[in-house]
């Protein structure tokens, strides 16, 4: 979707290092959710972020909103081979998250 | 929690031909979406229910696709007249009111 930018599209990192998703929104966000999805297979929720300023972690994952930027980052430390994936973010524009928009993912590659 | 249940996983058919897969929700969950995801792409918005009434359709749900959610249960999605261009992967979600959305594996459909 246009209204929402993923970069990179694709990454290629080796074991250990840490990395940078970043989803940018060109209309005002009322929530961010990112999902990781395997190759062929459906996506897994993996945080929701939904005021400014917020920040949520999950074991390695830590997910940021910037309000002004309308812009949300993933960071992933010291990464493994089972962090690789396609990761996702959708948005959600209205009032009440119904649909959600999403961007076209980033393929993430751990190498051993 | 069983989570999202799809039926069938793959689907191959003739053009022309009519399909219909099957979407069963996470029990205590109100809210139902299908999305649709083609090649290298994030998933798009097909159409949302509540309970069993349908409350928004996407532009991209043509007069060929139906979806119903009887006793607002299970939901099933029709594709009548199946097109070369509508192969990709059907994706159904649920959640509680305003909550994130919890994705099924997918059925995938091959029309040739």
């Amino acid at each position: 979707s246009q209204e929402l930018e993923q970069s990179p599209q694709s990454l290629i990192v080796q074991e250990g290092k840490n990395l940078t998703i970043n989803c940018t929104s060109s209309k005002t966000l009322y929530g961010l959710y990112w999902y990781k999805q395997k190759y062929g297979e459906g996506l897994i929720f993996l945080m929701m972020l939904q005021k400014g300023g917020e920040e949520k972690s999950h074991e390695k994952i830590t997910a940021k909103l910037d309000e002004k930027k309308q812009q949300s980052s993933l960071h992933i430390t010291a990464s493994q081979p089972s962090h690789a994936g396609i990761y996702l973010c959708g948005a959600a524009y209205s009032g009440s998250a119904r649909q959600l928009t999403f961007g076209s993912g980033t393929q993430l590659t751990v190498l051993p | 929690d069983t989570g999202v249940s799809q039926n069938p996983r793959h689907k191959i058919t003739k053009r022309g031909q009519n399909v219909t897969f099957r979407c069963d929700p996470i029990s205590e969950h109100n809210r139902l979406y299908w999305y649709r995801q083609t090649l290298g792409q994030g998933p798009e918005f097909l159409t949302y229910f509540q309970n069993e009434a349908q409350l928004e359709k996407s532009r991209l749900l043509s007069d060929r696709f139906s979806a119903e959610r009887p006793k607002g249960s299970f939901s099933t999605l029709e594709i009548q007249r199946t097109e070369q261009g509508d192969s990709a992967m059907y994706l159904c979600a649920s959640s509680r009111r305003d909550s994130e959305q919890f994705f099924g594996p997918g059925t995938r459909l091959t029309v040739l």
